[in-house]
């Protein structure tokens, strides 16, 4: 499968504690998006690399939110101190080409559940 | 107000209808479009991609952008049950990489 992978698929956790998602991208796509979407909403932008660099943060990424991307390949997005209101599907996607002419691929989305 | 509003439906048609599905976007420096189509627990996969106004034909699939009235489209023809599904409209600025905005999604069932 060459698609955009996600993992875990599904993660049940505390409030208060710490989780860690992974995305990765097809391999030579060179941007890669993390989005948010709750139950009824369409995805929200949460942040955007442009290889390795971080180019843009939604307000929605609070600073518990951190994401990276070493060596521009696969991705990490860490959320500290969970809170119920962190419970959403997480959908990274990535893409390559000029810009304005791109096209996203999503991944199937890591569901988090905080209890 | 939301910068792209979309009827959450749901939406129920008989196999082999035509369906019709819309979305109205406020901010006229959307050039793009997209139509994704989401199924349960599953990421969006596109569907159509559009730039600036006019038509656009995939198989079964028409997509539409009229920007003087920010409205657009999406039909499909001789609906499949396999066609039940949310559908995101979505569009992002010209120039840049692609924020994408989405709509709310409408939920369609198509009937056997």
């Amino acid at each position: 499968d060459t698609g955009v992978s996600q993992n875990p698929r599904h993660k049940i956790t505390k409030r208060g504690q710490n989780v860690t998602f992974r995305c990765d991208p097809i391999s030579e796509h060179n941007r890669l998006y993390w989005y948010r979407q709750t139950l009824g909403q369409g995805p929200e932008f949460l942040t955007y690399f442009q290889n390795e660099a971080q180019l843009e943060k939604s307000r929605l990424l609070s600073d518990r939110f951190s994401a990276e991307r070493p060596k521009g390949s696969f991705s990490t997005l860490e959320i500290q101190r969970t809170e119920q209101g962190d419970s959403a599907m997480y959908l990274c996607a990535s893409s390559f080409g000029l810009a304005g002419e791109e096209t996203q691929y999503f991944g199937p989305g890591t569901r988090l559940l905080v209890l | 107000q939301k910068e792209v509003e979309q009827d959450p439906g749901p939406l129920s048609v008989p196999e082999g209808a035509i369906v019709s599905l819309n979305c109205t976007y406020s901010n006229s420096a959307f050039q793009y479009f997209m139509w994704y189509r989401q199924y349960s627990r599953k990421g969006p996969e596109l569907l159509m991609y559009t730039y600036s106004s006019g038509n656009k034909e995939d198989g079964r699939f028409t997509a539409q952008v009229d920007k003087s009235s920010k409205y657009i489209s999406l039909f499909i023809r001789d609906s499949q049950p396999s066609d039940s599904a949310t559908y995101l409209c979505a569009m992002s600025r010209s120039g840049g990489y692609q924020k994408v905005t989405f709509g709310i999604g409408t939920k369609l069932q198509v009937i056997p």
